[in-house]
């Protein structure tokens, strides 16, 4: 059992260029989430998706975009990268209830020069 | 609106001494609480939870109880270890499908 997959785990990129994050899950959960880490900032919502096919904004979603591909997929792209958005990215996954745990992905450590 | 607040660190300690680890909340309701902690490297993991008041969480030797009256629910372990040094995150989830309200962390570091 995998749980939560990311991919890739390090990148760096420059200024301008776009790239997607990969994450899945194979626990048939039908929430996903994408955060972003930065220090002394604790984990921050970029968006999130509660089922399939539905996406909604989270706290800090300006310069990213997501995709709910299937019920185990949710990437993250950054159109035009900024070295603002350099940054620990995390996914999670929870099946419907909010008393149940996240479970968190590796992490993809993104560097934008 | 929702929000949690830890105790700033870091928190640094010797091996066997007690740990208590801070964290209050703002939220309307009953949330569920739950630490999470983060080794160096890698990706956050469920140390422990509680879903109702007076519940305790309980793992590894870590506990932490839900008080509804004091909006707190505050980590403690009689006797840290080396492996315990990493950051521990207080965090909040109201409601079916929505995420988790984070506090900052607080980096604790335990030295032998």
């Amino acid at each position: 059992n995998a749980g939560v997959t990311q991919t890739p785990k390090f990148q760096v990129l420059k200024t301008g260029q776009s790239m997607t994050l990969q994450c899945a899950q194979d626990m048939n959960h039908n929430s996903m989430y994408w955060y972003r880490q930065d220090p002394g900032m604790g984990l921050r919502l970029i968006y999130y998706s509660a089922s399939e096919g539905t996406t909604d904004k989270g706290e800090v979603p300006n310069g990213y975009n997501v995709s709910r591909l299937n019920k185990r997929e949710f990437s993250l792209r950054l159109e035009s990268a900024a070295p603002s958005q350099t940054s620990v990215y995390f996914c999670a996954s929870h099946r419907d209830s909010g008393r149940e745990t996240q479970y968190f992905g590796p992490g993809t450590r993104l560097l934008v020069l | 609106g929702n929000s949690v607040t830890q105790m700033e660190g870091p928190v640094t300690l010797s091996e066997e001494a007690f740990l208590t680890i801070n964290c209050t909340y703002t939220a309307t309701g009953y949330p569920s609480l739950f630490w999470y902690v983060q080794y160096p490297g890698e990706g956050l993991q469920l140390l422990l939870k509680a879903t109702k008041a007076d519940d305790k969480g309980s793992n590894k030797g870590f506990e932490a109880t839900y008080r509804k009256e004091t909006t707190s629910f505050h980590l403690e372990k009689g006797s840290v270890q080396v492996s315990d040094s990493a950051v521990y995150f207080c965090a909040l989830s109201k409601k079916a499908g929505t995420a988790l309200i984070f506090g900052k962390g607080t980096t604790l570091s335990v030295s032998s």
